[in-house]
């Protein structure tokens, strides 16, 4: 079973529209959750974090929290062309700090 | 805003050669990643260092791999004979604390020839 897994894509969202990316993880005791944007050929560069049951919002974006359902989502509202990248769900596993990373979802803002 | 800084950006090695890519992290962080990213597949850990010495280690980091601080600003991962399905983009990342986010320098482009 894949530690994390992201709904495969890609993602084609009209602009202004809301894009929802959804992960699931398999270690129930992971503490810490993270999304990254990943441009092509570019470094992962974090967007959102969040470590408690719920919702945390920055600005467009909205990322959501289920821990019994092992469920994290992250929310882009009013989609811009500039948001067209790969987002990548992080976790970190129990008792740890690596990243374990899911294989991205791609999203495509058509203008 | 303070960021995470890699050297060089790009690195090309004929196979059985050594390497070493070069990270400066952000200067009030304690923690330090090495990740890899195979064109194309998703991003793998490799290891962590704190405190002087590895943390954790994934299967990936094998005996031709090792890590140094050599000073209080450079974090360095060696790769001693390359292979060619070490061609990957190697990313060096910090954090202040373990479970703090992490950043991503820009990352080294590896080429195996």
């Amino acid at each position: 079973q894949k530690e994390v897994e992201q709904n495969s894509g890609p993602l084609s969202v009209p602009e202004g529209a809301i894009a929802s990316l959804n992960c699931t993880y398999s270690d129930r005791g992971s503490q810490s959750f993270f999304w990254y944007r990943q441009y092509s050929g570019k470094s992962p560069e974090l967007i959102m974090f969040i470590y408690s049951n719920g919702d945390k919002e920055d600005g467009r974006f909205t990322a959501q929290l289920n821990k019994a359902s092992q469920y994290v989502s992250l929310l882009i509202r009013d989609s811009q062309p500039s948001d067209s990248a790969t987002y990548l769900c992080a976790v970190t596993p129990s008792n740890d700090y690596k990243l374990s990373f899911g294989a991205g979802t791609t999203v495509t803002v058509r203008a | 805003e303070p960021e995470v800084t890699q050297t060089p950006s790009h690195q090309v090695t004929q196979m059985g050669q050594e390497v070493i890519l070069r990270c400066v992290p952000i200067s009030n962080h304690l923690y330090f990643y090495w990740y890899r990213q195979i064109l194309g597949q998703k991003v793998e850990f490799l290891v962590s260092f704190y405190n002087n010495e590895i943390s954790e280690k994934s299967e990936i980091f094998d005996d031709q791999f090792s890590v140094e601080r050599p000073d209080g600003s450079n974090f360095t991962l060696k790769i001693r004979s390359t292979k060619l399905e070490d061609s990957a983009m190697y990313f060096c990342a910090s954090s202040v604390t373990g479970n703090q986010p992490q950043h991503f320098g820009d990352g080294t482009r590896l080429s195996i020839l």
